[in-house]
């Protein structure tokens, strides 16, 4: 299976800590989003990639959170001194921007959960 | 703010065709409707995605009215691993902004 996998796929850590979520797009995907979804409700738009280059960032991504893309490949998301409300499920999409409409698809997502 | 409003939820004997309705009264010319479904705990699963005709792939067709303001996602034959929540998202081919704007959706439940 070829699709975008997410590591680790589920994260419980403690309030303060740091923690590091992986991304790996379709190959040949030059653009990659990340997302963010609580209980109950559809996924919120975070950050978004085309190649290396982070484009856009939602105001929900405060000063604690960093995303990268280093080469254009992976993608890293990292949430600083986590809290309580950081608790969710962050989603990874991937899309190509060739022909077409450039359809987004999803990771399994990486479930955090902090205590 | 999401730009389509679906119902909360639907019910489906299973076997049955499941129809799901999707209201966008306010799209506009280069907008297209894009549905994904997501089961428990999982990703959105992307389906399928449509400009002005109707589309038809291995897993659904999409109908979309004259005046595209509504539309319609049809399973043609539901399975009880089609119970999840299916999104109506639409969202502008080309826009400097790439995000996809999700609303609630609507729980389908397939019933034996």
């Amino acid at each position: 299976d070829t699709g975008v996998s997410q590591n680790p796929r589920h994260k419980i850590t403690k309030r303060g800590q740091n923690v590091t979520f992986r991304c790996d797009p379709i190959s040949e995907h030059n653009r990659l989003y990340w997302y963010r979804q609580t209980l109950g409700q559809g996924p919120e738009f975070l950050t978004y990639f085309q190649n290396e280059a982070q484009l856009e960032k939602s105001r929900l991504l405060s000063d604690r959170f960093s995303a990268e893309r280093p080469k254009g490949s992976f993608s890293t998301l990292e949430i600083q001194r986590t809290e309580q409300g950081d608790s969710a499920m962050y989603l990874c999409a991937s899309s190509f921007s060739g022909v077409g409409t450039d359809t987004q698809y999803f990771g399994p997502g990486t479930r955090l959960t902090v205590l | 703010d999401a730009k389509t409003t679906q119902p909360p939820s639907m019910d489906c004997a299973e076997g049955r065709a499941a129809n799901l309705p999707c209201n966008h009264s306010t799209i506009s010319g280069n907008e297209y409707v894009y549905w994904y479904r997501q089961i428990h705990s999982q990703g959105p699963q992307y389906i399928i995605h449509g400009l002005k005709n109707n589309e038809t792939n291995e897993m659904a067709s999409l109908i979309i009215t004259e005046d595209r303001k509504s539309s319609t996602l049809i399973l043609p034959h539901a399975t009880l691993r089609d119970t999840a929540v299916y999104y109506c998202i639409v969202r502008g081919y080309m826009d400097s902004n790439y995000q996809l704007i999700w609303g609630a959706g609507t729980k389908l439940i397939i019933k034996p």
